[in-house]
């Protein structure tokens, strides 16, 4: 199984640029890296993928060291809507059950 | 498109009874999933779908949990009899099939069901 680990929280302030570390030492060959966000009483939404080097989308970037064993979500000048609970997956969803999402790290931003 | 949906929204069963949560998933994806997070733990896979088959369900507690999704369209998740602890917010998801990226599938979910039992 691909375990992941997060920090339990992190702060923040509006207008900061906010970097999430997500360590996953025994990620596979095959295995992307996905993250998702989930605000309260909400299902988790994507947010961005990647296998390697960098990804960047109009939301967020994806930073992954050459050995792949962790990646870094970060958000360019947070607002206070993105406060919400941040999940690294790590897996190959063509074989879900070996993807697990973690506890997830809550990104509270302040004003 | 649409979104995934769930429902209900929220159900309050008594211990013994029993549940079905319904998914309706995007419009063309074939592969369906459902977690569930329960106790304020983290979100566990229970089952996944491509089409109508189970193509893996490695994830489902026990035998009390019945996942069907006849025709490959919405699928429904039943509990019988319901226990105090499968209280808990389960979720749906839905994917495309890979298109030629292996393990590039991006996960659709739904807003869940929470379930609670007394």
């Amino acid at each position: 199984l691909a375990k992941t680990t997060q920090p339990i929280s992190m702060d923040s302030y509006e207008g900061q640029e906010v970097n999430i570390t997500c360590s996953h030492n025994n990620i596979a060959t095959n295995d992307y890296i996905t993250w998702y966000q989930q605000f309260p009483s909400q299902g988790p939404r994507f947010i961005i993928q990647g296998y390697k080097t960098k990804v960047t989308n109009e939301v967020a970037s994806l930073f992954i060291p050459a050995d792949r064993k962790s990646s870094t979500l970060s958000l360019p000048r947070v607002s206070l809507s993105d406060t919400a609970v941040y999940y690294c997956l790590v897996g190959v969803f063509t074989n879900a059950g070996k993807s697990t999402f973690g506890d997830g790290t809550t990104l509270t931003v302040k004003p | 498109e649409a979104g995934v949906t769930q429902f209900p929204s929220h159900s309050v069963i008594e211990k013994g009874q029993t549940v079905t949560l319904r998914c309706d998933p995007i419009s063309g994806h074939d592969n369906l999933y459902w977690y569930r997070r329960v106790m304020g733990k983290e979100i566990k896979f229970l089952l996944h779908f491509v089409k109508e088959s189970k193509q893996d369900e490695s994830g489902m507690p026990n035998n009390r949990f019945l996942a069907e999704r006849t025709g490959g369209t919405y699928s429904t998740l039943k509990v019988q009899p319901a226990e105090l602890e499968d209280s808990g917010v389960y979720f749906c998801a839905s994917s495309r099939r890979d298109r030629g990226k292996a393990g590039a599938n991006v996960l659709t979910f739904g807003a869940g069901s929470r379930l609670t039992v007394l």
